[in-house]
């Protein structure tokens, strides 16, 4: 079955550590984004990337990092600096790079972040 | 500071109601316009794209308008079922590469 997994789905993590977010997906899309989710609020874009060994920072990039070394994966890594990490996680995919019309996501179960 | 807006924040509804919700973004820079469906435990699946001014789709029983001169859409669910409830993301998607999600409508269906 084609589509878009994350794992773990729970994460627990003590201040100052940082994790690692995993995302893939089988459906050989060029494009691929994190998301994170914060009660009450709308998704929020942290990092994207069009291409292959090619990212971009979102919206509310500071404290994370992303790494594109195949176009099956984009891990996420959430780092010491992020000052409020708790949050939900969502990954995404879509066929085309550029977010132009009829640029449909495809989204992955999410992962729960909490820091402890 | 381009700015989703979506309305109600939740409803609670009985089978058989029909509802409708709104979704507010910015009138300039337009490109397309995504409405998701999230159900709890699941990922989000898209429902609807939607480009022109005027468009109007429709799955089964839910159906999306699009007014881009004013910056609105509506869905539409008529006569609700329990596996309506979901939250209903909608995501604007602007000149460039942007794309703005509303913080969902979350609907409650009771049997």
């Amino acid at each position: 079955d084609g589509g878009i997994t994350q794992s773990p789905k729970y994460l627990f993590r003590k201040e100052g550590q940082n994790v690692t977010l995993s995302c893939e997906q089988n459906l050989n899309h060029d494009a691929m984004y994190w998301y994170r989710q914060d009660p009450g609020q709308g998704l929020r874009l942290i990092y994207y990337s069009q291409i292959v060994n090619d990212f971009q920072k979102g919206d509310i990039a500071e404290g994370y990092s992303v790494s594109r070394e195949k176009k099956e994966s984009f891990p996420l890594t959430v780092t010491s600096a992020q000052k409020n990490p708790t949050a939900f996680y969502l990954c995404a995919s879509s066929a085309w790079g550029t977010g132009e019309i009829g640029d449909t996501q495809y989204f992955g179960p999410g992962t729960r972040l909490t820091v402890l | 500071i381009l700015n989703v807006e979506q309305s109600p924040q939740s409803l609670h509804v009985q089978e058989g109601d029909s509802t409708n919700f709104t979704c507010s973004f910015p009138s300039s820079n337009f490109y397309a316009l995504h409405w998701y469906r999230w159900e709890t435990a699941k990922s989000p699946e898209a429902l609807f794209v939607m480009t022109l001014n005027g468009d109007e789709k429709k799955k089964g029983r839910i159906s999306a308008t699009l007014n881009t001169k004013e910056g609105y859409s509506y869905l539409y669910i008529k006569g609700s079922q329990p596996e309506d409830s979901a939250t209903y993301l909608c995501a604007f998607i602007a000149g460039g590469f942007k794309t703005i999600f509303g913080a969902g409508t979350r609907l409650f269906v009771k049997a």
